[in-house]
């Protein structure tokens, strides 16, 4: 399979404080997209960086990538209650340099709760 | 801009029967893919269509097919339902659909076979 994994798979903390989730992926991709899924309802598009980008902001979001160790982070700052949802990392594998057309292969996602 | 909209948002059918979702992508987007959510294989791709072709396709059997239409709507067929097919059927558009691009989901189409 060429999933990538995410850990933790749950991660439960205080509103005010900062979350952590990471992400590793097998192959070399084209770009890395973080998704936010609140009980079982859409994916809200959060972020996308490309394989030659190394860091990108939004807002409270800070997501990095490390290319040589097939890894990504995603850092939720200052968390609030409404933070509270699924997150996943979703990777865009391409083929031999080219376009994956649209397939997009996601990790199994970390749950965060943010308690008030 | 009007986001991704999907019809039905739940559906209940039993096993043998087959059954269509829609998919409205955003305006300007030419690429719709279609994923499968369940607990226990999580996110999974099912195709992709552009320009009403379509040019990517994931490991499912053949009783799942879909469409895109010129106006850039797709839909999915799954015929001869499964109990395992019950699941969140996402579809996602995006501009062109590699690369670069973004994709924006809708809200999803719940189905449940019994």
């Amino acid at each position: 399979s060429q999933q990538g994994e995410e850990d933790p798979q749950a991660l439960s903390i205080q509103e005010g404080e900062n979350a952590t989730m990471n992400c590793s992926y097998k192959t070399s991709i084209n770009n890395l997209q973080w998704y936010r899924q609140n009980s079982g309802r859409g994916l809200v598009h959060l972020i996308l960086i490309r394989s030659n980008e190394r860091e990108k902001h939004s807002g409270r979001l800070r997501v990095t990538l490390d290319t040589s160790k097939k890894s990504s982070s995603l850092l939720i700052t200052a968390s609030r209650a409404a933070d509270t949802a699924s997150y996943f990392c979703a990777t865009d594998y391409g083929n031999a340099g080219g376009t994956s057309y649209g397939k997009l292969t996601f990790g199994q996602g970390t749950i965060l709760t943010v308690h008030p | 801009k009007a986001g991704v909209t999907q019809t039905p948002r739940y559906l209940i059918k039993t096993r043998g029967q087959q059954v269509t979702l829609s998919c409205s992508p955003i305006s300007g987007h030419r690429s719709v893919s279609w994923y499968q959510q369940t607990p226990g294989q999580g996110l999974q791709f099912l195709f992709e269509y552009f320009s009403e072709t379509q040019r990517n396709k994931g490991n499912f059997p053949g009783r799942f097919s879909g469409r895109q239409f010129s106006n850039s709507r797709s839909e999915m067929n799954v015929s001869t339902l499964e109990l395992g097919d019950s699941a969140l059927y996402l579809c996602a558009s995006s501009f062109r659909g590699g690369g670069y691009n973004e994709q924006f989901f809708g809200p999803g189409t719940r189905l449940t076979v019994l």
